[in-house]
């Protein structure tokens, strides 16, 4: 059965600080990947995605993800975080039908 | 580009009437929407795929008859909350995918939702 899990329900980091969103997915075949973020009352808003070819995929507003096919995990990544990146943050998987399977969803808070 | 505009972003309503909620794909055609609930703090669950043309499918456990959808054309499609209730309330959002780009690897574009609230 396709899948994807958030394990963190919150991420806290420090401004300035690398940050991590953590991702991993079950699928039988080659994944498509997508990060989107949701910020409140808002609708999502896509940062990248991998399909296929390098493991590590650049992104929107300084975002990127590292595709790791032996952990099937894709983890949300970025070098220094801001107060205005805090949100919530959906990892999703391209299903059948051109669905997407969303993982729970983790809320990253950046303090200053 | 990819912008898809949903509308209203606000509802209060009284208990036994009917909501339309509208989807817009503002700068290209899309032959499938989707729609969307979310409950506070949890993930989005998808209620069903809009097809231009054709029916809408439901997700397992959607009553059609309580959500109508209507696609009738490329760039819109229309989710009618009918009689709606308390229980109802929610956060409604919507989602396209560029005819040019049908394919597993394209990304959905998201609406900025409809928060549906029912006295």
């Amino acid at each position: 059965a396709q899948s994807v899990a958030q394990p963190e329900d919150q991420v806290n980091v420090a401004e300035g600080n690398p940050l991590t969103v953590k991702c991993t997915y079950s699928v039988s075949g080659n994944p498509y990947l997508f990060w989107y973020v949701q910020y409140p009352n808002r609708g999502l808003q896509f940062l990248l995605k991998y399909i296929t070819g390098d493991n590590l995929v650049k992104g929107s507003y300084g975002f990127e993800a590292e595709f790791n096919k032996s952990q099937t995990s894709f983890h949300l990544k970025k070098p220094s975080a801001l107060v205005s990146d805090s949100a919530l943050y959906f990892c999703a998987l391209s299903g059948g039908y051109n669905k997407l399977i969303f993982g729970a969803g983790t809320r990253l808070a950046v303090h200053p | 580009g990819a912008v898809v505009s949903q509308h209203p972003s606000w509802v209060i309503c009284k208990s036994g009437t009917s909501v339309k909620i509208e989807c817009r794909s503002l700068d290209f055609q899309a032959t499938t929407m989707f729609w969307y609930r979310q409950f506070p703090k949890q993930s989005l669950m998808l209620m069903a795929t809009s097809n231009e043309g054709s029916k809408a499918t439901y997700e397992q456990g959607v009553e059609k008859d309580k959500f109508l959808i209507n696609h009738a054309s490329l760039t819109l499609s229309t989710l009618t909350v009918t009689s709606a209730h308390p229980e109802d309330s929610s956060f409604y959002i919507c989602s396209a995918r560029d005819l040019i780009g049908t394919g597993q690897d394209q990304p959905q574009h998201f609406g900025d939702g409809t928060r549906l609230s029912i006295l």
